[in-house]
């Protein structure tokens, strides 16, 4: 079955400081795989994307990701974190007409 | 503005009320689905569309009916809403098969007591 893990309910960083979210997803093949961003009370928003090519995207919002095909992950990092990060994360994989999603990661961050 | 549109923002039922969760996208996106969101849960695929007349099931369809008579209208059904309906809605659209992304709509939070 079609599955996409975040390990991390829950993460807090400093301002300023190094971002990295975890994700590992479970696919017979490459999904489509995004990362969306939720605020609180808030849609979601489309931070990148992959689904072939450079496995090194960039994003909205300087983040980024890399896909690693031989570890199954697509983790999310930004070098310096804002306090307006703080939000809930999605990692999410898609195939055509339908999307799973992790069950996210909260980030707190403290100034 | 171009996006998702769904309506209403928020409702509250009766358990066995039915009701509709409207949802529209003026993108001419082929695509559109309905998610239900829960604490802990990410978000789960409840119907999905893949153009006008036709539709298939999700993950967690039981008590949920859809229909796609036109490509930007997607509306969702309660049948007999039940507390455990309680959840906050998202539709989303996305153009061909999706792997540019999906736009979400902004959300409609049920409550039924």
């Amino acid at each position: 079955a079609q599955s996409v893990t975040q390990p991390d309910i829950h993460i807090t960083v400093s301002e300023g400081a190094s971002l990295e979210l975890r994700c590992n997803y479970s696919y017979g093949a490459t999904p489509y795989l995004f990362w969306y961003v939720q605020s609180p009370g808030q849609g979601l928003q489309l931070l990148l994307k992959y689904f072939s090519g450079d496995t090194l995207v960039q994003g909205i919002k300087g983040f980024e990701a890399e896909f690693k095909r031989s570890q199954s992950s697509f983790n999310l990092r930004k070098p310096s974190v804002h306090w307006s990060d703080a939000a809930e994360y999605f990692c999410v994989g898609g195939t055509a007409s339908k999307l799973t999603f992790g069950t996210g990661t909260r980030l707190q961050v403290t100034l | 503005n171009a996006g998702v549109t769904q309506t209403p923002k928020f409702q509250v039922l009766k358990t066995g009320q039915s009701m509709t969760l409207q949802c529209a996208q003026d993108m001419n996106h082929e695509y559109m689905s309905w998610y239900r969101q829960d604490p802990g849960m990410g978000l789960r695929l409840i119907h999905y569309s893949v153009g006008a007349g036709i539709t298939d099931q999700g993950e967690v369809p039981n008590g949920y009916n859809v229909s796609r008579s036109t490509t930007e209208d997607f509306p969702l059904r309660l049948l007999s809403a039940a507390p455990s309906q309680t959840s906050v809605y998202f539709c989303a659209s996305s153009y061909n098969k999706g792997e540019h992304g999906y736009t979400f709509g902004s959300g409609t939070r049920l409550t039924v007591v």
